[in-house]
């Protein structure tokens, strides 16, 4: 089963407008986290945000914030003000159980972004 | 900070050889190291992780005499592909994590590696 589902078609955005990237997870562990990763055309991932299960708070970092619904299982990625850079495949990821160095990440399939001028 | 680089960026080699490709942790210590792979337009696969100074765990299908990997220290972790053969043309990723670096269980990765075995 699919741990990561990122469904949206890829999405054509206007510079400075605000995106939100919808990702939902499926795990039956209480501790978990929650990455996004940004790959632009040339292939780095980027890590951009996390959020712990436990934190009671969205995770914000710059233009990027974490919309956490934890009794939905989503954790959807907002970018405001949209800069052309922006342009690039989106990955949420999830790390399950409690955090140490050997946690495997699932990954979904990628939301892809274009911004416009 | 948490800088991780990968070597070579691209690489082209003919059927029947091997290649190496080195992922290394600029400005910390990698306790794990991971390696995956990505077709085009696709998600990451992970391959393995490796911890510094024991044997990489590998996925299931995953063949590890056919993918080797070494983690002699806690900043190199290198891929041998041996044997290649035009299947295994692919976009090879690492990523590192440390104690220091964003969190134990935050993933940077490196640049990838293009490999294209003619």
């Amino acid at each position: 089963a699919q741990k990561i589902t990122q469904t949206q078609p890829g999405m054509f955005v206007q510079e400075k407008e605000a995106v939100t990237l919808d990702c939902t997870y499926d795990t039956s562990d209480q501790s978990y986290g929650l990455f996004w990763y940004k790959q632009p055309s040339s292939g780095e991932m980027i890590f951009l945000i996390y959020q712990g299960s436990y934190d009671e708070q969205n995770a914000t970092e710059g233009r990027y914030s974490l919309n956490f619904q934890k009794a939905r299982k989503s954790a959807n990625l907002v970018i405001s003000a949209s800069q052309l850079g922006d342009s690039a495949m989106y990955f949420c990821a999830m790390r399950e159980g409690p955090r140490s160095g050997n946690n495997r990440l699932a990954f979904g399939k990628g939301n892809q972004v274009v911004v416009i001028p | 900070g948490a800088v991780v680089s990968q070597h070579p960026s691209r690489v082209i080699c003919k059927s029947g050889t091997s290649v190496k490709i080195e992922c290394r942790s600029l400005d910390f210590q990698a306790t794990t190291m991971f390696w995956y792979r990505q077709f085009p337009k696709q998600s990451l696969m992970l391959m393995a992780t490796s911890n510094e100074g024991s044997k990489a765990t590998y996925e299931q299908g995953v063949e590890k005499d056919k993918f080797l990997i070494n983690h002699a220290s806690l900043t190199l972790s290198t891929l041998t592909v041996t044997s290649a053969h035009p299947e295994d043309s692919s976009f090879y990723i690492c990523s590192a994590s440390g104690w220091l670096a964003g969190g134990p269980d935050t993933q940077y990765f490196g640049p990838g590696t293009r490999l294209t075995v003619l």
